[in-house]
């Protein structure tokens, strides 16, 4: 089956600057790939996500590219807020697992103001 | 987007004992999942409820353990049967919904206790 890793699994940045967490995937049919941030008590919520047709997505201060070749995916977050703040998870489905999401470990973003 | 409620949010419970959550959708959805999230974890997919036939569980889950019904298009339960400590966790369901944009959705999910 499918097999996400997520690094790094804590990230701590002052309010303003970038963050960038990254993922790798294992199988190649995997086509969809979606993050979630989820606050503290509250349900994973869909911010961004990228097909294996689109190489990058921008979505305001949130992006996504992803490397079908070499089989990882990213997310970036510019002038990072302190609502920011929340616990990111990326997921690959696709192929014979379409609908069926695969996750990585999640990362603690913590935006210092 | 769907929106999707669950009941109940929350449950304590004994060991040995059963509970079925319940995920109601807004409108109608192909895709249903249910997810299992432990503390402090990331989400684990249990399995899919295929509308009208048996659901299709992962590795390590099983139907004696987690049955699922989903007898129409918004509507589905997973019992959580003969409870131990080791269940406890937050289930949610979880549907793929946006028509011609797919996109997938979670529901507010059911923290369960089991003592």
């Amino acid at each position: 089956g499918e097999n996400v890793e997520q690094h790094p699994s804590t990230l701590s940045v002052q309010e303003g600057d970038s963050a960038v967490i990254k993922c790798t995937y294992s199988d190649s049919a995997s086509n969809y790939f979606p993050w979630y941030k989820q606050e503290l008590g509250k349900r994973p919520q869909l911010i961004i996500d990228i097909r294996s047709n689109v190489g990058e997505k921008k979505d305001q201060r949130i992006a996504v590219t992803l490397n079908k070749t070499a089989k990882h995916f990213s997310l970036h977050i510019t002038e990072t807020q302190p609502e920011d703040s929340a616990v990111y998870f990326c997921a690959a489905s696709g192929g014979s697992t379409l609908g069926r999401l695969y996750f990585g470990r999640g990362t603690q973003l913590t935006v210092w103001p | 987007s769907a929106v999707i409620s669950q009941k109940p949010s929350r449950d304590i419970c004994q060991r040995g004992t059963s509970l079925t959550i319940q995920c109601q959708v807004d409108s109608q959805v192909t895709m249903m999942f249910w997810y299992r999230q432990q503390p402090g974890q990331s989400l684990t997919l249990i399995a899919t409820a295929n509308q009208g036939s048996e659901a299709t569980y992962e590795s390590g889950f099983v139907i004696d353990k987690f049955p699922i019904s989903r007898p129409n298009l918004t509507f589905s339960t997973l019992t959580v049967s003969n409870m131990s400590p080791e269940d406890s966790s937050i289930y949610l369901c979880s549907v793929v919904a946006g028509g011609r944009r797919y996109e997938q959705y979670f529901g507010p999910g059911t923290r369960l206790t089991v003592t």
